[in-house]
């Protein structure tokens, strides 16, 4: 059971560039989201989703994207990289009931030069 | 709207000392409210939460917590400190049916041998 998996780990990007990161879950959870996490502010909310096809966004949704085709996965886009990315994104799950994210991932840290 | 405030951003305590961390909410309605830890290079993991049953709750590791609505508070105790509680501690908090969780931007708990 490896509970909630984001790849990659590490990432360097250029400005401008996109790229997607990746976060499955093998727990069969309805609920999924992704925070980044910056030095001072604590984690904030991107974009969260209750179940398959449905999305909604959180405190800080501005560029980024994100689709829920499955209840497995919940990749999150960069569309076009701006130094301000640069951060620890993490990425959770929870069943429907929990109240709060129970399981997060390792995090992947995305540097922006 | 709902938030936390955590009192310190970086507290220090002697091996087998009482560990005290603070956290003060504001909600409008009655909240939900949890603590989070994170180890170095992990995500996050649920310590303990409160969803207006017991006001005094026991988490994981010896920690508990107690809900004062008069003081707005929901501070993080354990009666004695060990060396592997080093960690960064996280308050969170949500209203019943939100799934947007708030959390506060934490308090780095270091342990004195």
């Amino acid at each position: 059971n490896a509970g909630v998996t984001q790849t990659p780990k590490f990432q360097v990007l250029k400005t401008g560039q996109s790229m997607t990161l990746q976060c499955a879950q093998d727990m069969n959870h309805e609920y999924m989201s992704w925070y980044r996490q910056d030095p001072g502010m604590g984690l904030r909310l991107i974009h969260y989703s209750v179940g398959a096809g449905i999305t909604d966004q959180g405190e800080v949704p501005n560029g980024y994207n994100v689709s829920r085709s499955t209840t497995e996965d919940f990749p999150l886009r960069l569309l076009s990289a701006a130094p301000s990315q640069t951060s620890v994104y993490f990425c959770a799950s929870w069943r429907r009931g929990d109240n709060q994210p129970q399981h997060f991932g390792d995090g992947t840290r995305l540097s922006i030069l | 709207a709902q938030s936390v405030t955590q009192l310190g951003s970086h507290v220090s305590v002697s091996e087998g000392a009482l560990v005290l961390l603070r956290c003060n909410y504001s909600s409008s309605v009655p909240p939900y409210l949890f603590w989070y830890v994170q180890y170095p290079n992990q995500g996050l993991q649920l310590l303990l939460k409160y969803t207006s049953a017991a006001t005094l709750v026991k988490g994981i590791n010896g920690f508990e917590a107690e809900f004062k609505k008069s003081e707005t508070s929901f501070h993080l105790t354990k009666p004695s400190a060990h060396m592997s509680d080093a960690a960064e501690y996280f308050c969170a908090v949500n209203n019943f049916g939100n799934e947007k969780l708030t959390f506060g931007t934490g308090t780095r708990l270091t342990i004195i041998p």
